[in-house]
C-alpha cells in the first residue's frame, strides 16, 4: 500500500492564481480531510469528507473547496490564492469517521506571493 | 474537545525513558485521549489512544490518571528517531476531527 499521496510536495502561486492539491488513498478509508499548518502552529482542519459525495466544512474552510467524487481521491481547491493561505497542507484519512488511528500525508508546502 | 496543556519542550537521552505529560482537566466522560508525533518535516503519525485504562503498544504506553485528567505519555526507550513534536489530543473525534495544539517538542541526545 502506498498509504496516503499528495502531489505536489511543493508549489509557488502568484496571488489571484487557483489550484488543486492532489490527495489520494489506497487504503479503501471512508473519511478524508484536508489540514493546514502554519509556522509553529498545529494543524487546523478545512474541510472533511465521510464518504463519496459527502463533505463538509473544517474549522477554517473559507477560500478552500472539495469534492468527493470517489473513496480513493479527495482534491483540494484554492479558488483565488491569497498570501494568507501560504502553509503546509496535510491530507489525512481513517477506515471510517468513528477510527480514532488517521493516516496523514506527507504534505504540500505552499507559498503565495 | 477539551482544552490540553504540555510542556512546550522536553530533552531525553538516548536509550532513556521518556514521559510526556499532558492536562486536560476539562475532559468529558466520552472524550477518548489521543496522541499523535510528528517528526520534520513530516506529516503527523498515530502513536496510540485511550479512554480510561492505561494503554500499550508497539510505539509507546498511555497512562491515564485515575481522575481522566491527566494522562502520561511513556516511550520506554527513546531513540534519535523518536525526536518530534508530540501532539496530546482529548476529544471525541466527531467525524474524525482532530483539534491540534502546539505539542511538545522532544529532543533526543545521543
Amino acid at each position: 500500500n502506498a498509504g496516503v499521496t499528495q502531489t505536489p510536495k511543493f508549489q509557488v502561486l502568484k496571488t489571484g492564481q487557483s489550484m488543486t492539491l492532489q490527495c489520494a488513498q489506497d487504503m479503501n478509508h471512508e473519511y478524508m480531510s484536508w489540514y493546514r499548518q502554519d509556522p509553529g502552529m498545529g494543524l487546523r482542519l478545512i474541510h472533511y469528507s465521510v464518504g463519496a459525495g459527502i463533505t463538509d466544512q473544517g474549522e477554517v474552510p473559507n477560500g478552500y473547496n472539495v469534492s468527493r467524487s470517489t473513496t480513493e481521491d479527495f482534491p483540494l481547491r484554492l479558488l483565488s490564492a491569497a498570501p494568507s493561505q501560504t502553509s503546509v497542507y496535510f491530507c489525512a484519512s481513517s477506515y471510517s469517521a468513528g477510527t480514532y488511528e488517521q493516516y496523514f500525508g506527507p504534505g504540500t508546502r505552499l507559498t503565495v506571493t | 474537545d477539551a482544552k490540553t496543556t504540555q510542556p512546550n519542550s522536553m530533552e531525553s537521552n538516548e536509550e532513556e525513558p521518556v514521559h510526556l505529560p499532558c492536562n486536560h482537566s476539562t475532559i468529558s466522560g466520552t472524550d477518548y485521549i489521543h496522541w499523535y508525533r510528528q517528526l520534520p518535516s513530516q506529516g503527523p503519525e498515530y502513536v496510540i489512544h485511550g479512554l480510561t485504562s492505561n494503554v500499550n503498544n508497539r510505539m509507546a504506553s498511555l497512562a491515564i490518571a485515575e481522575d481522566r485528567k491527566s494522562s502520561t505519555l511513556i516511550l520506554h526507550r527513546a531513540t534519535l528517531r523518536d525526536a518530534a513534536v508530540y501532539y496530546c489530543i482529548a476529544g471525541g473525534t466527531s467525524y474524525g476531527k482532530l483539534t491540534f495544539g502546539q505539542g511538545t517538542i522532544l529532543t533526543v541526545h545521543p
